[in-house]
């Protein structure tokens, strides 16, 4: 059964630092990975995508990895600011269009 | 930007009443999905449904739970006599595409009393 496992739970930081979140999985033979971002009390906002054949996925100051393999998938933040504080979630499908598995989160704040 | 939509933002309903949540998916997409968020827990998977059919199912989806799309918009879940546990968000789904992103309402807070 898969298992989503992501570290830290929690990170603070100050504005303008660089950072990266983890996530993992135990089944390798998944088909997406896909990162979110919920702020308090919100839906869920992708952020990005990677297919199973990608290593990894560049929007604005975030880039994704994904090191299949290992089990193992990077988020990078660049140039922290305030306005990234809230919970991001990693989340993998293990068929195209079946569900997806969420893992608990890690909870960003970035302090002015 | 097109969005997926949900009303109401939140339902509050006694143990033992059937509620329906509402979703509006992005008007392309084919394949929808239901998910649960108990407070502070993971967001769970409760159902996906492509071409009037049901194509996936959780453990959690029991006899319950049940979804439709009644006309060529709406999405609905509904859960038959509420529990205090079925108290959570629920958020839906859809996508353009099997295997591709997924995209997220804001979600309905269910209260159970």
């Amino acid at each position: 059964k898969q298992e989503v496992t992501q570290i830290p739970a929690a990170l603070s930081v100050p504005e303008g630092e660089n950072l990266v979140l983890n996530c993992s999985f135990t089944d390798s033979a998944i088909y997406n990975l896909q990162w979110f971002r919920q702020d308090p009390g919100k839906g869920l906002t992708s952020l990005l995508l990677i297919q199973s054949s990608q290593r990894e996925q560049t929007s604005g100051r975030l880039n994704a990895s994904l090191d299949k393999s290992s089990g193992r998938s990077t988020l990078y933040i660049a140039a922290s600011q305030p306005g990234d504080s809230a919970t991001y979630l990693c989340a993998v499908d293990n068929q195209a269009g079946t569900a997806l598995i969420f893992g608990k989160g890690t909870t960003l704040s970035v302090s002015s | 930007e097109p969005e997926v939509t949900q009303t109401p933002s939140h339902q509050v309903t006694q143990m033992g009443q059937e509620v329906i949540l509402r979703c509006v998916p992005i008007s392309n997409h084919l394949y929808f999905y239901w998910y649960r968020q108990i407070l502070g827990q993971k967001v769970e998977f409760l159902v996906s449904f492509y071409n009037n059919e049901i194509s996936e199912k959780s453990e959690i989806f029991d006899d319950q739970f049940s979804v439709e799309r009644p006309d060529g918009s709406n999405f609905t879940l509904k859960i038959r006599s509420t529990k205090l546990e079925d108290s959570a968000m629920y958020f839906c789904a859809s996508s353009v595409a099997s295997g591709s992103e997924q995209y997220f309402g804001p979600g309905t807070r269910l209260t159970v009393t």
